[in-house]
């Protein structure tokens, strides 16, 4: 079946550092991939998406490429923020199924 | 616009009693989906709904769970005789339509003691 793999965490950056969080998956057809997060205390909001191969997702800072060859959508962020400090969870949507199959979930802490 | 909503927030219960968790998804999404978090896990697929039917209940974990849909709005997911496995956050979350972004709710806290 589908999957996400993405890097374990925490991962621990000082602020204005280069952020990038790998994301890698397994999916039958072409799925829609996206980039969710949570913020302490709040509830899952969408950060990002790409619906089709080579497509940049980008918000708040945020980029994700769609790479098919290589089956990513690793997140990047040029300088951090001590406001980014969150869970980031990527995901697919697959072109048969009726679900979003989610990563574990990785921790971002930015330190000021 | 409004967004997704759920209540209750929070919800602490007793093993063995039956719980309802109620969502009201953002109004014209036709599709929509409950999901459920354990503590230091990642995101489990429970149910979708098309409209007021459930074409996947495959996510639900045994026939204590259940979930309706009415009138394209509001659904609830019933837990029947709880158990402490079942504590986690219970998010629900809607699209326009099967395969456009999800956009999810604050979510439900159970705690079964």
């Amino acid at each position: 079946g589908d999957s996400v793999t993405q890097m374990e965490g925490p991962v621990t950056l000082s602020e204005e550092a280069f952020l990038t969080i790998n994301c890698t998956y397994t999916a039958t057809g072409y799925p829609s991939l996206f980039w969710y997060v949570q913020y302490p205390g709040e509830g899952l909001q969408l950060l990002l998406k790409a619906t089709k191969a080579d497509d940049k997702g980008s918000n708040k800072g945020f980029e994700a490429t769609y790479r098919k060859e290589t089956t990513s959508f690793h997140l990047e962020k040029g300088s951090v923020q001590v406001s980014d400090s969150a869970v980031y969870f990527c995901a697919l949507f697959g072109g048969w199924g009726n679900k979003l199959v989610f990563g574990a979930g990785t921790i971002l802490r930015v330190k000021s | 616009g409004a967004g997704v909503s759920q209540s209750p927030s929070n919800k602490v219960t007793e093993k063995g009693k039956d719980v309802e968790l109620r969502c009201d998804p953002i109004s014209g999404h036709t599709a929509l989906y409950w999901y459920r978090q354990r503590l230091g896990q990642g995101l489990e697929f429970l149910i979708y709904f098309q409209g007021n039917s459930a074409p996947d209940k495959s996510g639900l974990p045994s026939d204590r769970f259940s979930a309706e849909r009415t009138g394209e709005s509001v659904s609830t997911l019933t837990i029947q005789r709880t158990q402490q496995e079942d504590s986690a956050v219970y998010l629900c979350a809607s699209s326009f339509d099967r395969g456009e972004t999800q956009y999810f709710g604050p979510g439900t806290r159970l705690l079964v003691l």
